[in-house]
């Protein structure tokens, strides 16, 4: 069985341009949740999908968004780029209707955005 | 609020010796899921095993075992006769049943060596 994938594994952007990152979750899985691991920050919840909804937000600008397609992919947008915006992006993926808590999340390998 | 500590950012062992990472965790509620995660050199995030807070027997994984203590809001991982496979980041997470994402640490650093 595929596991999360992420696409694409490197970004490079300018300060104000914006970036997309993608996201396939496991077959089966309905919940997509986004998370920024910044270097000395550790990793911090972004963005919450699932069922198509936007289910829940980290503490993050709404220069964050992002969307989830019918077939449960999910793309994170990023607008307005600042340099702190450097950083690996994780997708991760659960099988419960709902995100029920107890459901195990399952990572992607990331999208490192580094901007200059 | 809903924190994790692990207090060695790196830690060092010998191949097929055992090494053990601490985690403390704070939380006001009574029902969630301790977890954790190895994050090697590739980034991938790989789940290493997970504990239910209300089952008060530790989880087990092959090499890897948590000693979990509930009261001290404790989540030791142990990893038995080590591997240079074992080289990673490991990161302790948790999830209440009043939440939707995972509550992270900053990652133990562990080296493995020959």
């Amino acid at each position: 069985e595929a596991g999360v994938t992420q696409s694409p594994t490197h970004l490079i952007k300018t300060r104000g341009q914006q970036a997309t990152l993608r996201c396939s979750p496991i077959s089966g899985h309905t919940s997509v949740y986004w998370y920024q691991q910044a270097l000395g920050l550790g990793l911090q919840f972004l963005l919450w999908y699932d069922e198509g909804e936007e289910r829940n937000r980290g503490n993050f600008p709404p220069r964050f968004s992002g969307r989830q397609f019918p077939n449960y992919s999910s793309e994170l947008n990023v607008n307005a780029l600042e340099l702190e915006d450097s950083a690996l992006y994780l997708c991760a993926s659960s099988s419960q209707a709902g995100g029920s808590f107890f459901d195990t999340q399952y990572f992607g390998p990331g999208t490192r955005l580094t901007v200059l | 609020a809903q924190t994790v500590t692990q207090s060695q950012p790196e830690m060092s062992v010998q191949e097929a010796e055992t090494v053990t990472l601490s985690c403390t965790y704070d939380t006001s509620e009574n029902n969630y899921y301790l977890f954790w995660y190895k994050q090697p050199p590739s980034r991938q995030m790989i789940l290493v095993i997970r504990q239910e807070a209300y089952k008060q027997q530790n989880a087990t994984e092959n090499r890897f075992s948590v000693n979990f203590q509930k009261a001290a809001k404790s989540f030791s991982l142990k990893i038995s006769d080590s591997q240079l496979g074992d080289t990673a980041m490991y990161f302790c997470a948790f999830i209440t049943n009043s939440g939707y994402a995972l509550n992270f640490g900053k990652g133990t650093s562990l080296l493995v060596t020959p």
